[in-house]
């Protein structure tokens, strides 16, 4: 079956414009995570949605950055005025369930660089 | 706070011999843990995980790991390495109590080199 997707596979911007990145999960899941994979800071967990409940963003860098899951399914994740620091892999994963044991599905990423 | 640490950013292994990829991790509880491959420009892939019971964990491709308590650890091993099995490796924990979602926290990284 399908798995984890994401789009753009890459992505240049110039410092101070905004970006949105997609995320399609595996049908059916109903948790989503997105991380970030850089050089300096490894791979690193963003946010969190599972259902309709509202997402734990206890990862995220700053407020320029925001996500939204539509219809307990696709995701974008936004980051506004986009710095260097920016710059990174964006990988998104999927569960089939909450809680404990199951494995996360991951997409293929997104490289942003900002240039 | 749990972390994980991989010692060695690089392993270097001949084609045939053994591989071992070292993980320790820190955690107030005995936590979840991991093990993830991932392949030039593409997402991680999951090669084994363990939860609860049997210590030994077999997982794709060949790789095994065993969680010991006692040492913190949970090395990935396979004792004959191939080609294909050149990529970056990487260590996960993730903390059993955490009711609601799973947020895994991931080691550095291992570069697994294999030469002819």
């Amino acid at each position: 079956g399908a798995g984890v997707s994401q789009s753009p596979s890459n992505k240049v911007t110039e410092k101070g414009k905004d970006v949105e990145l997609r995320c399609d999960p595996i049908s059916g899941h109903t948790a989503l995570y997105w991380y970030r994979q850089s050089l300096g800071q490894g791979l690193e967990f963003l946010i969190y949605f599972q259902g309709n409940s509202a997402p734990d963003k206890s990862g995220l860098p700053s407020d320029r950055f925001s996500a939204e899951r539509t219809g307990g399914s696709v995701s974008t994740l936004t980051i506004q005025r986009t710095q260097q620091e920016d710059s990174a892999v964006y990988l998104c994963a999927s569960s089939p369930r909450q809680g404990r044991s199951y494995e996360q599905y991951f997409g293929p990423g997104t490289r942003l660089t900002v240039t | 706070a749990q972390s994980v640490t991989q010692l060695g950013s690089h392993v270097s292994v001949s084609e045939g011999a053994l591989v071992l990829l070292r993980c320790n991790y820190s955690s107030s509880v005995p936590p979840y843990l991991f093990w993830y491959v991932q392949y030039p420009n593409q997402g991680l892939q999951l090669l084994l995980k363990y939860t609860t019971g049997a210590t030994l964990v077999k997982g794709i491709n060949g790789f095994e790991a065993e969680f010991k308590k006692s040492e913190t650890s949970f090395h990935l091993t396979k004792p004959s390495a191939h080609m294909s099995d050149a990529a970056e490796y990487f260590c996960a924990v993730s903390d059993p109590a955490n009711t609601g979602f799973q947020k895994l926290v991931f080691g550095t990284g291992t570069r697994l080199l294999v030469s002819p």
